[in-house]
């Protein structure tokens, strides 16, 4: 069971590149999140999905597009990349109603130059 | 709005000391949830415990243990006898529903570094 994947782990960018984040999970979860971790800063929630077609803003969305064609993948999509945005990314994942755990992936290091 | 402060950035400790992280949250939702999670340095975040806001019962886990006081609105955790595999940062978050989903508030983090 592989849990949450999250594609690429390590990425450079130079300003002005846009890229795609994958995230996969394989445990049928409805709801999946992306976070932002600056150091020191704890995690930042991005964009999350309630469900298949189904997307809303987090904290942090500026800079950041979304989108959930189905259950299993939220890729995070950035258009026009900017150093602000260096950073170590987080998708997560969780099931049911009552708020269970969320289960993370490893995340992806992001590096805008 | 939603606030979590876990005040201590970096506690250090010699092995087998006991060792307390704190967390305070904010909510005007009577509702909630409470996570604890650990990052060790490989970088994963790894779930430890979830309370809901009607259970303040403390809970054991072999070293680890929570303390839930809703008077303070307090969600402490202390491990006892600490082991250098507890370095990691810690994080405590507090979700609250909104719009029929929970939105997760993350606070911090607390590093830990348990020297042997």
């Amino acid at each position: 069971n592989a849990g949450v994947t999250q594609t690429p782990k390590f990425r450079i960018l130079k300003i002005g590149q846009s890229m795609t984040l994958q995230c996969a999970q394989d445990m049928n979860h409805n709801y999946m999140y992306w976070y932002r971790q600056d150091p020191g800063m704890g995690l930042k929630l991005i964009y999350y999905s309630v469900g298949a077609g189904i997307t809303d803003k987090g904290e942090v969305p500026n800079g950041y597009n979304v989108s959930r064609s189905t259950t299993e993948d939220f890729p995070l999509r950035l258009e026009l990349a900017a150093p602000s945005q260096t950073s170590v990314y987080f998708c997560a994942s969780r099931a049911g109603t009552d708020n269970q755990p969320q289960h993370f992936g490893d995340g992806t290091r992001l590096s805008i130059l | 709005a939603q606030k979590v402060t876990q005040a201590q950035t970096e506690i250090s400790v010699v092995e087998k000391e006991d060792v307390t992280l704190d967390c305070v949250y904010e909510t005007r939702d009577t509702t909630y949830y409470l996570f604890w999670y650990k990052q060790p340095p490989s970088g994963e975040l790894v779930f430890l415990i979830r309370r809901n806001s009607f259970d303040e019962q403390n809970e054991i886990s072999g070293r680890y243990s929570w303390n839930f006081q809703k008077s303070t609105s307090s969600f402490n955790f202390t491990i006892t006898a600490s082991q250098v595999v507890d370095s990691a940062v810690y994080f405590c978050a507090l979700s609250v529903p909104s719009g029929g989903s929970y939105i997760p508030t993350f606070g911090r983090g607390t590093s830990l570094i348990v020297h042997p």
